[in-house]
This record gives C-alpha cells, sequence and structure tokens, in this order.
C-alpha cells in the first residue's frame, strides 16, 4: 500500500509569492496534518483536519491556510512568503477521530525561498 | 505548552553498541510516538507508545507515562541506524492533532 504522498518535492520561489504544497493520505485515514521543519529543529504543528474541517491550529500566522477534500487529500498554501519560511513541510496521515493516534509522515516538501 | 526534553543531544556509536535515549515531558500525555529522520528527511515511525513496553527488532521503547519520561533503546547498533531520533507527544486537551516534537538526538554510528 502507498504510503503518505507529498507533492511536489522541491520547489524554489522568491519573498512575496504563494505556494501550494500538496499531500494524499493513506488510504483509509481520513485525518491529515501538517508541520513545518526548520532545519537543526523539530518540526512544528502547523494544521490538523479531519473530515474536511479545521481540528487544531498552531501558532502560524494567517498567511498559512490548509483544506482537506473529499478525497481526504490536502493542500497547504502559504501566501505572501518570507525568507523565513524556508523550511521542509510534512503532512502526515492517521486513521484516528477522537484524538492525533498514530501519524504516519510523508516525505515532505522542501521550500527554498530566495 | 508541554515541554520535550530529548538527550543526550549528540551521540556517536561504533558499531555493535548499545545505547539508550531518553525523552522527559513537562504534563500529562495521551500520544507519544518516537521517530527516526533519515538524511534525506524522512520521518519513519519506530513505535507509539503512550505508555508501557515494545520491541522492534534490535529497537524497544518504554513509557513510564506517571513519571513522564520515555527510553529508547538501540542494541547492536548498525551505521544505518545514523540520523536523529524524535520524541513528539500530544498533551491531555491541547489542540487536536497537535504533537509537540523534542529537539531530537542525533546519531553517528561509525564502521
Amino acid at each position: 500500500d502507498a504510503g503518505v504522498t507529498q507533492s511536489p518535492t522541491h520547489l524554489i520561489k522568491t519573498r512575496g509569492q504563494q505556494v501550494t504544497l500538496r499531500c494524499s493520505p493513506i488510504s483509509g485515514h481520513k485525518s491529515v496534518s501538517w508541520y513545518q521543519q526548520v532545519l537543526g529543529q523539530g518540526p512544528q504543528f502547523i494544521f490538523q483536519y479531519y473530515e474536511k474541517e479545521e481540528r487544531g491550529r498552531g501558532n502560524f500566522p494567517d498567511r498559512f491556510s490548509a483544506r482537506q477534500f473529499p478525497n481526504y487529500s490536502s493542500e497547504l498554501n502559504v501566501n505572501a512568503l518570507l525568507l523565513g519560511d524556508s523550511a521542509l513541510y510534512l503532512c502526515a496521515s492517521s486513521w484516528a477521530s477522537g484524538n492525533t493516534g498514530e501519524l504516519f509522515f510523508g516525505e515532505g516538501s522542501r521550500l527554498t525561498v530566495l | 505548552g508541554i515541554q520535550v526534553e530529548q538527550s543526550p543531544p549528540d551521540l556517536i556509536l561504533q558499531e555493535g553498541a548499545n545505547s539508550t535515549l531518553r525523552c522527559n515531558f513537562s504534563d500529562s500525555v495521551n500520544n507519544l510516538q518516537w521517530f527516526h529522520q533519515n538524511p534525506w528527511g524522512q520521518l519513519i515511525n519506530l513505535f507509539y507508545i503512550p505508555s508501557g513496553t515494545k520491541q522492534n527488532g534490535r529497537l524497544s521503547a518504554t513509557t513510564v507515562a506517571t513519571e513522564r519520561y520515555s527510553l529508547l533503546y538501540i542494541s547492536s547498533s548498525q551505521t544505518t541506524d545514523s540520523g536523529v531520533y524524535f520524541c513528539a507527544v500530544e498533551r491531555y486537551g491541547d489542540s487536536w492533532g497537535k504533537l509537540q516534537f523534542g529537539a531530537g538526538t542525533q546519531v553517528v554510528v561509525t564502521p
């Protein structure tokens, strides 16, 4: 079975641009979470979606938004990119509904902002 | 928020050696996971272990939730064990889906 898949794997943007990252969860998983990992640090929680509704939000500015589609895939959008948005963006899925449950991560999308 | 402290921050091992990684957390949790991040950035699930003891091959983990710590044991280490090991927890009552990661332990296994 396919794991969590993310696209694109690498991308380069310039300051002020907008970016959309995509994630497909493991088949049967209805929950998707997004994390940002800056070089040298642990991942930081951005959003969690379950059944197309936002169920959790981390301490990120409104430039960050996400949505989940009826097939449970998800998109993360970041507007007005800053140099500090350069990071590895990780998507995770789980089947659990009442709490986080066991998370399984994709390989990530590495964003570089110039 | 909940604090997650991992120790040691760095660990250099000779192939075949055993080691213990520790994760301390500051509040009650309902989820604890150990991950291995390989050099390409992929986070690999090692254990989902909010309490108790589990073993998987050369790796084992123990979480003592009442004392707020977890241990990851690596036995007979191999060069493929190199990478960063993360502990991540979800605090009771926190935002749904919010795993708080520690800073990680960087492990280097030399031949």
